[in-house]
């Protein structure tokens, strides 16, 4: 079993619509819970982090946490094309070693 | 404020011969954590090192080292190349406390031939 899960995708909306992007790990004692985006071509970048269960919003990104579960999930509301991109979970005991899924492909069409 | 800097941006290297990559954190970064990105295997990482010690290491062979300056430079060499080594490598510096998150450079794109 990997220790992060992503579903690799493509997950393909519609512009405007919600995109559902989800994440587990194996890690019980997994403290931090970090979504990166990745253009094509270009390094990762911070989108959001959440180390408490339950919802944390950020304009159109609202991270869930679940821990009794191990599931971390990202919804992006209003989805945009600049929004296609890949999506990658990152979980760790703390910021000095994170695990990183094989990330989540995500289309938005017009 | 300046990001972080890798250098070179890409490397051409023949198998069996050995190469070091170079990483500039973020002013007032301790941390400094090298990834290896491949198309199937996602980001894999390697090592972090924080305040000159390496904390943590990944499940890499021993060919893959790396060592951190103190002012908290970092660089990471791979000896004896090898062809399934050509990848993406990333770096990444952290203030390293929880929730801090890490910034990445632009990475050096490393093709072993």
């Amino acid at each position: 079993q990997k220790e992060v899960e992503q579903n690799s995708g493509p997950l393909s909306v519609p512009e405007g619509a919600i995109a559902s992007l989800n994440c587990t790990y194996s890690d019980r004692g997994s403290q931090s819970f970090f979504w990166y985006r990745q253009y094509s071509g270009k390094s990762p970048e911070l989108i959001m982090f959440i180390y408490s269960n339950g919802d944390k919003e950020d304009g159109r990104f609202t991270a869930q946490l679940n821990k009794a579960s191990q599931y971390v999930s990202l919804l992006i509301r209003d989805s945009q094309p600049s929004d296609s991109a890949t999506y990658l979970c990152a979980v760790g005991p703390n910021t000095d070693k994170l695990i990183f899924g094989t990330g989540t492909r995500l289309q938005v069409f017009p | 404020k300046a990001g972080v800097t890798q250098t070179p941006r890409y490397l051409i290297k023949t198998r069996g011969q050995q190469v070091t990559l170079s990483c500039s954190p973020i002013s007032g970064h301790r941390s400094v954590s090298w990834y290896q990105q491949t198309p199937g295997q996602g980001l894999q990482f390697l090592f972090e090192y924080f305040s000159e010690t390496q904390r943590n290491k990944g499940n890499f062979p021993g060919r893959f080292s790396g060592r951190q300056f103190s002012n908290s430079r970092s660089e990471m060499n791979v000896s004896t190349l090898e062809l399934g080594d050509s990848a993406l490598y990333l770096c990444a510096s952290s203030l390293g406390g929880l929730g801090d998150g890490y910034t990445f450079g632009s990475g050096t794109r490393l093709t072993v031939v």
